[in-house]
């Protein structure tokens, strides 16, 4: 059982690239979030899904996308990206208890 | 402990006193509050939640209040410890079916250093 797993670790993209971060659970969760979270501040939700089928815009939504592939998988795509988007992204999950948020380690991105 | 903009406000405790951490929500009609922890590279970590029928809740060493007639939430740490010292957060939510949830809205975080 290796709770959230997202990947890569770290990335290092130039301004104007792509690249699709990964993230899958194994809790068989319904919901599944994205968020972003700059040096000192909260965390900021991108995009989530409350359940396999559904996707809906977060807070700071512009610049990405999503894919809830399946159940375990949901996906965050930078299409072009740009020097604002450096920050650490955590993907999460929940199940049915309030409690039952689970994170991911985190992917360090810098966009040069 | 209250959000003060882009610097995270830090609250210095001495090891073995007791912390109080504070909140301020925005959403009345949240269903959930809930408390986490982060340390240091790592991603958070669920604390303790409370319900909006509640006003208070017990864990292990922590005790979360909530006062909804000011929007406001805290976290009680008994006998603070070195390995308290993480930045703390809030948020609320509320559940869309009984399976499935919606947004989570954070705070903006408070600092907790534990000094011997």
């Amino acid at each position: 059982n290796a709770g959230v797993t997202q990947t890569p670790k770290f990335q290092v993209l130039k301004t104007g690239q792509s690249m699709t971060l990964q993230c899958a659970q194994d809790m068989n969760h319904n919901s599944m979030y994205w968020y972003r979270q700059d040096p000192g501040m909260g965390l900021r939700l991108i995009y989530y899904s409350a359940s396999e089928g559904t996707t809906d815009k977060g807070e700071v939504p512009n610049g990405y996308n999503v894919s809830r592939l399946n159940k375990r998988e949901f996906s965050l795509r930078l299409e072009s990206a740009a020097p604002s988007q450096t920050s650490v992204y955590f993907c999460a999950s929940n199940g049915q208890g309030a409690y039952e948020q689970f994170f991911g380690p985190g992917t360090r991105l810098t966009v040069l | 402990g209250e959000s003060v903009g882009l610097h995270l406000p830090t609250l210095s405790v001495q090891e073995g006193d007791n912390s109080i951490i504070n909140c301020a929500y925005s959403n009345s009609a949240s269903d959930y509050f809930i408390w986490y922890k982060q340390e240091s590279g790592k991603g958070p970590q669920f604390i303790i939640d409370i319900r909006s029928n509640m006003d208070k809740r017990q864990g292990q060493r922590v005790t979360v209040l909530l006062n909804k007639t000011v929007k406001h939430l805290s976290l009680q740490i008994a006998a603070t410890q070195p390995g308290d010292s993480a930045v703390y957060f809030c948020a609320e939510t509320s559940p869309l079916t009984t399976d499935s949830w919606g947004k989570f809205q954070f705070g903006a975080g408070t600092q907790v250093v534990v000094t011997p």
